[in-house]
């Protein structure tokens, strides 16, 4: 069955300290892998994915494919990184774009 | 552009009520889907469309509740007769189904307080 998981709830870290939301998935196949954000009245968001390879607003997630992991970092959190992250791998084929969201995290970021 | 609307934005209904959601996705988008938010289970896809037809039903929970898409611009979900356990936060999202980017545009949510 296909299964994301994200262990922490909740992660409280101060600003300028680094920061890891943690994703693993059991996924058949070799799906695609994404992060949605939800800051504070603001709406569900792409954050990144991991075919671009891309870091945004500082952020980057490898694919470890041995690990079935898709890790969130950011060497450096800011105060307006909370929010709260979801992991969301895709499956290929026939399946139009239907994401799994794991339960998601809340990051808080102190001063 | 508006992005994915929905209304409405809040809901305060009785148990036993029945409870209307509605979605008008962006112009363009092929594939509509409809989600629950809590705070135990997280996000949950209920239902999504392609094409206006239902795809995949499989996270409904229950006969209680009903989705519709009459046309590339409008869905609905429905509740009848809603519970207290229904109490969430209900978004819809759109996306273009091409290529392999499919990201997902989510609407604002409807909070439904069912008491």
């Amino acid at each position: 069955a296909q299964r994301v998981t994200q262990p922490e709830k909740l992660l409280s870290v101060f600003k300028g300290a680094p920061v890891e939301l943690k994703c693993n998935y059991s996924y058949s196949g070799s799906p695609e892998l994404f992060w949605y954000v939800q800051y504070s009245r603001q709406r569900l968001q792409l954050l990144l994915r991991h075919i671009s390879r891309e870091s945004i607003k500082g952020f980057t997630a490898d694919l470890n494919k041995g690990e079935t992991s898709f890790h969130l970092k950011k060497p450096f959190a800011q105060e307006e990184d909370s929010a709260m992250y979801y992991c969301a791998p895709r499956a290929g084929g026939t399946s139009y774009g239907k994401l799994t969201f794991g339960q998601g995290t809340i990051l808080t970021v102190h001063p | 552009d508006a992005g994915v609307i929905q209304s409405p934005r809040h809901e305060v209904t009785e148990m036993g009520q029945e409870v209307t959601l509605r979605c008008k996705p962006i112009s363009g988008h092929n594939s509509l889907f409809w989600y629950r938010q809590t705070m135990m289970r997280g996000l949950e896809l209920l239902i999504y469309f392609n094409n206006n037809v239902p795809i995949d039903d499989s996270g409904m929970p229950e006969d209680r509740f009903s989705a519709k898409m009459p046309n590339a611009s409008f869905s609905t979900l429905k509740i009848q007769p809603s519970e207290p356990r229904d109490s969430a936060v209900y978004f819809c999202a759109s996306s273009f189904g091409g290529g392999s980017v499919y990201e997902q545009y989510f609407g604002p949510g409807t909070r439904l307080t069912v008491t």
